[in-house]
């Protein structure tokens, strides 16, 4: 079946530094991925999106990077903050259903 | 404007129990979903709708069952509770299916005993 993974299911970062989590992706034909941040206890919260007719795409402090020739996307965050500590996943469309990656840890430390 | 919203947060069920879990959403999206999340597990979608009066299976559909009566609510139903069901669940909703950003609830931790 399609999967969606990450390199690393724990990421340590210093405040202030870059973080960057990176998800493997398995079908070629999908054209649609999205990141997505969880905080403990809470539901999944919309970073930001990117179509596979680009290769980067920037938000606020956060720049997602797709690679379709290795397929490979990462989430870039600028200057980390203890706030963006959570896990953070990525899903793409290999159909007309998203896939859901299982998630990186983020944490943050002073 | 609340966004999307579910009932209960927190559910203890025996085995062999039933129970509905209530999303809502105010954003007038089309599009309905229900997940489940378990550790070490991504997202899996449970069922799905489409419109309202309409409902499709996921992924993982089996011991459930859903229904959209009204466009704005999605009810996902347990007749027989089983342990392997224990799990929290997400509603999601979207205005399209597939590409677009799917906003979710705050979710509803389930454990059957």
């Amino acid at each position: 079946g399609e999967s969606v993974g990450l390199h690393l299911p724990t990421l340590s970062v210093q405040e202030g530094d870059n973080s960057i989590i990176n998800c493997a992706y398995s079908n070629s034909a999908s054209d649609y991925f999205i990141w997505y941040k969880q905080e403990s206890g809470k539901g999944p919260q919309f970073i930001i999106d990117i179509r596979s007719n680009m290769d980067k795409r920037q938000g606020q402090r956060v720049t997602v990077l797709l690679n379709k020739t290795v397929k490979h996307l990462s989430l870039q965050i600028a200057a980390t903050q203890p706030g963006d500590s959570a896990v953070y996943f990525c899903a793409e469309n290999p159909t007309d259903k998203l896939i859901f990656g299982t998630g990186t840890r983020l944490q943050v430390f002073p | 404007n609340a966004g999307v919203t579910q009932t209960p947060k927190f559910r203890v069920l025996k085995t062999g129990q039933s129970m509905t879990l209530l999303c809502a959403q105010d954003m007038n999206h089309e599009y309905m979903y229900w997940y489940r999340q378990d550790p070490g597990m991504g997202l899996r979608l449970i069922h799905y709708s489409v419109g309202e009066g309409t409902t499709a299976k996921g992924e993982v559909p089996d011991g459930y069952n859903v229904s959209r009566l009204k466009k704005q609510n999605f009810l996902l139903g347990l007749e027989s509770a089983a342990p392997s069901q224990t799990s929290v669940y997400f509603c999601a909703s979207s205005t399209g299916l597939g590409s677009y950003e799917q906003y979710f609830g705050p979710g509803t931790r389930l454990t059957v005993t």
